[in-house]
C-alpha cells in the first residue's frame, strides 16, 4: 500500500516568517500535486510536478520534487494571513487507472 | 461552467435514515470520485467511477453505494447512516484517476 506522509500536521507562524512542508513516502510516484484547502471549501491545486528533481515557483511558493520521484517539498517565503489553510500532496501512481494518493495535510495558520 | 456542484451544503441525519448526496460537473470529465474527510484522516477515497456505467470502491466504501447514469453526475447513498458516517464529504472529478482533482464545495454531514 502506498502511504504519503507530511510534516508537520500542524504550524502556526507570524507574518513574515518563512516554513517548509514535507511530504514523503517509501514509493516512487509519477507525478506528484499540492492543494491548498481554505476552511469550507473543496481542495484546489496549486501545482503539479513530475521530473524528478524539479523545482516550480508560484509567487512565494517553491514546490520541489526529489530526485528519486519519493517525496516533495512546499516553501512558502514571508507568509502571510492569506496563505492560512490546509495543504494536501497527492501522489499520482504509474499503474494508469489508479486513483491519486493523498497526505493527511498540514494545517497552516498565519497571524498578522 | 459551474466546475463541480455538490447539494446539499449541511444534512443533519438521525441514524438509520437514509439519502443521497448529489454531485455534479460540467467539464465533460470521464473520472468522477467521492472521497469523506475527517480530522486527522486526511480524504479517503470512498467510491469512484470512469465513466458513465463503471464503478468501483475505494478505500472506505462500507455502507456507501453509488452509480453513474451519466457522464455528468455521479450520487452517493447512504443505506442507513450510522453515527460514523458524520464527515465532510467532498465529490471530485478530473480527466484521469491521476489528472488535477476540481472538487466540489463539500457537504457536511451529521449523524445523530
Amino acid at each position: 500500500t502506498q502511504l504519503l506522509e507530511q510534516s508537520p500536521q500542524f504550524l502556526s507562524i507570524q507574518e513574515g516568517e518563512n516554513l517548509t512542508v514535507y511530504c514523503n513516502s517509501s514509493s516512487v510516484f509519477s507525478s506528484l500535486q499540492w492543494y491548498r484547502q481554505e476552511p469550507g471549501e473543496g481542495p484546489v491545486l496549486l501545482v503539479t510536478v513530475v521530473t524528478g528533481g524539479e523545482v516550480k515557483k508560484l509567487k512565494r511558493l517553491t514546490f520541489q520534487f526529489g530526485d528519486a520521484r519519493k517525496d516533495s517539498s512546499l516553501h512558502i517565503t514571508a507568509a502571510q494571513p492569506g496563505d492560512t489553510g490546509l495543504y494536501l500532496c497527492a501522489g499520482a501512481s504509474h499503474q494508469a487507472g489508479t486513483a491519486l494518493i493523498f497526505g493527511k495535510g498540514t494545517t497552516l495558520s498565519v497571524s498578522s | 461552467n459551474a466546475g463541480v456542484t455538490q447539494t446539499p451544503k449541511f444534512q443533519v441525519l438521525k441514524t438509520g435514515q437514509s439519502m443521497t448526496l448529489q454531485c455534479a460537473q460540467d467539464m465533460n470529465h470521464e473520472y468522477m470520485s467521492w472521497y469523506r474527510q475527517d480530522p486527522g484522516m486526511g480524504l479517503r477515497l470512498i467510491h469512484y467511477s470512469v465513466g458513465a456505467g463503471i464503478t468501483d470502491q475505494g478505500e472506505v466504501p462500507n455502507g456507501y453505494n453509488v452509480s453513474r447514469s451519466t457522464t455528468e453526475d455521479f450520487p452517493l447513498r447512504l443505506l442507513s447512516a450510522a453515527p460514523s458516517q458524520t464527515s465532510v464529504y467532498f465529490c471530485a472529478s478530473s480527466y484521469g484517476a491521476s489528472g488535477e482533482q476540481y472538487f466540489g464545495p463539500g457537504t457536511r454531514l451529521t449523524v445523530t
